[in-house]
């Protein structure tokens, strides 16, 4: 069985551009997270969505952030415009609600100049 | 609110070492627990879980108990291999409105040598 597909695995870009990062998740899951990991800040979860609605967005940094998922079976996470603090490893991960299980995608490397 | 907390790494052993991670918690209601592992570069695996206290999970020889009376979830492993190394995740899921969001611990690394 495929699992949690994130694209792109790396991503360099330069200060002010803007970003996008995809992830398919589990079929037949209806709930994704998308978290964020840095050193110093460990694991931080930023959104998730249930049924393709978002839930809790309370992790999100600030404006220049924002995810949508326009169906079951994808989501994106896009920072315009990207800042060299934004450089960290972002994670989508799925599960079937109501169970507590998350699956991990391989996650995004983002590297901001 | 709902956080874990874990031990400080990196914890560094030798091959056939015993390894213990510990973990405590801090929850409302009865929440489930887990322990997740992530190789490097890669993401994260649920290594094992247990939903209700005295509850034991287990998986590739490791082992962790939910003791409730001690808010705790250690991770043991009786013989550990070069090919543990990694870094250990503590969570536990808390419930909210309905849906499963976890909270982690910052991650214990630990580094096995033949």
């Amino acid at each position: 069985d495929a699992g949690v597909i994130q694209s792109p695995r790396h991503e360099v870009t330069e200060m002010g551009q803007e970003v996008t990062l995809r992830c398919k998740p589990i079929s037949g899951h209806n709930s994704l997270f998308w978290y964020r990991q840095t050193m110093m800040r460990g694991l931080e979860l930023l959104i998730y969505f249930n049924n393709n609605v978002p839930i809790d967005d309370s992790g999100m940094p600030e404006d220049r952030f924002s995810a949508k998922m326009p169906n079951a079976s994808f989501s994106t996470l896009k920072i315009q415009p990207s800042e060299p603090r934004d450089s960290a490893v972002y994670f989508c991960a799925s599960t079937f609600a109501p169970t507590d299980t998350q699956y991990f995608g391989p996650g995004t490397r983002l590297t901001v100049l | 609110g709902n956080s874990v907390t874990q031990m400080e790494g990196p914890v560094t052993l030798s091959e056939e070492a015993f390894l213990t991670i510990n973990c405590t918690y801090t929850a409302t209601g009865y929440p489930s627990l887990f322990w997740y592992v992530q190789y490097p570069g890669e993401g994260l695996q649920l290594l094992l879980k247990a939903t209700k206290a005295d509850d034991k999970g287990s998986n590739k020889g490791f082992e962790a108990t939910y003791r409730k009376e001690t808010t705790s979830f250690h991770l043991e492993k009786g013989s550990v291999q070069v090919s543990d190394s990694a870094v250990y995740f503590c969570a536990l899921s808390g419930m909210n409105t309905g849906f499963q969001k976890l909270v982690f611990g910052t991650g214990t690394r630990l580094l096995v040598s033949p």
